[in-house]
């Protein structure tokens, strides 16, 4: 089956760790996305990247990192510099280079905590 | 940057009434498109209506966008129990990022 997978769905990090989310797509999509989603908010852009080996900041890139070194890949470093990272954090994917032709593919989602 | 604002931000119908949730935004826009999100999982695509279109259909949905008002409402028909989600409108301006609302959180009641 075609789609988007996120590891771990949940995960608990105590103050001062790194810690990285694994975002793989099987859908041969060029360009891939991170959010955050704060309860009862919308969709915080953090990450993106159009393109193997480029990728762009979003609205909220301090205290994260990424990597785009393979098509299917794109994971999600939080570091001890982001002040607030519990969140639920979203990876998607889409077809377009420039999402103005289409839709945004979503995974299930990581649930990070912060202890 | 928040774009869209969706309202109301709660609903609660009953099953087999419509829901009709709004959209406004604040600049032209090139696309608008609907999500829909079941409580802890990720979106999922309903519907792009694109700014030279009014109306469009999807099964029970049906999306309008004004663009002289800046607004789109999606209206679900003959509710039912698994359309409680939230649903978020989603804008693009011109840049390469798609902007979310807070969404709306529907419940329909059996």
């Amino acid at each position: 089956d075609g789609g988007i997978t996120q590891s771990p769905k949940y995960l608990f990090r105590k103050e001062g760790q790194n810690v990285t989310l694994s975002c793989e797509q099987n859908l041969n999509h060029d360009a891939m996305y991170w959010y955050r989603q704060d309860p009862g908010q919308g969709l915080r852009l953090i990450y993106y990247s159009q393109i193997v080996n480029d990728f762009q900041k979003g609205d909220i890139a301090e205290g994260y990192s990424v990597s785009r070194e393979k098509k299917e890949s794109f994971p999600l470093t939080v570091t001890s510099a982001q002040k607030n990272p519990t969140a639920f954090y979203l990876c998607a994917s889409s077809a377009e280079r420039s999402i103005n032709t289409g839709e945004l593919f979503f995974g299930e989602g990581s649930r990070l905590t912060v202890l | 940057s928040q774009q869209g604002e969706e309202d109301p931000q709660a609903l609660s119908i009953q099953e087999g009434e419509n829901a009709t949730m709004n959209c406004s935004y604040k600049t032209s826009i090139n696309n608008l498109q609907w999500y829909r999100q079941n409580s802890g999982r990720g979106l999922v695509h309903l519907i792009l209506i694109r700014s030279n279109e009014r109306e469009k259909h999807s099964g029970r949905l049906r999306v309008t966008l004004d663009t002289s008002k800046k607004s789109s409402s999606l209206l679900i028909t003959a509710s039912r129990a698994a359309d409680t989600a939230s649903y978020f409108c989603a804008t693009i301006s011109g840049s390469e990022k798609l902007v979310f609302g807070k969404g709306t959180k529907l419940t329909v009641n059996p």
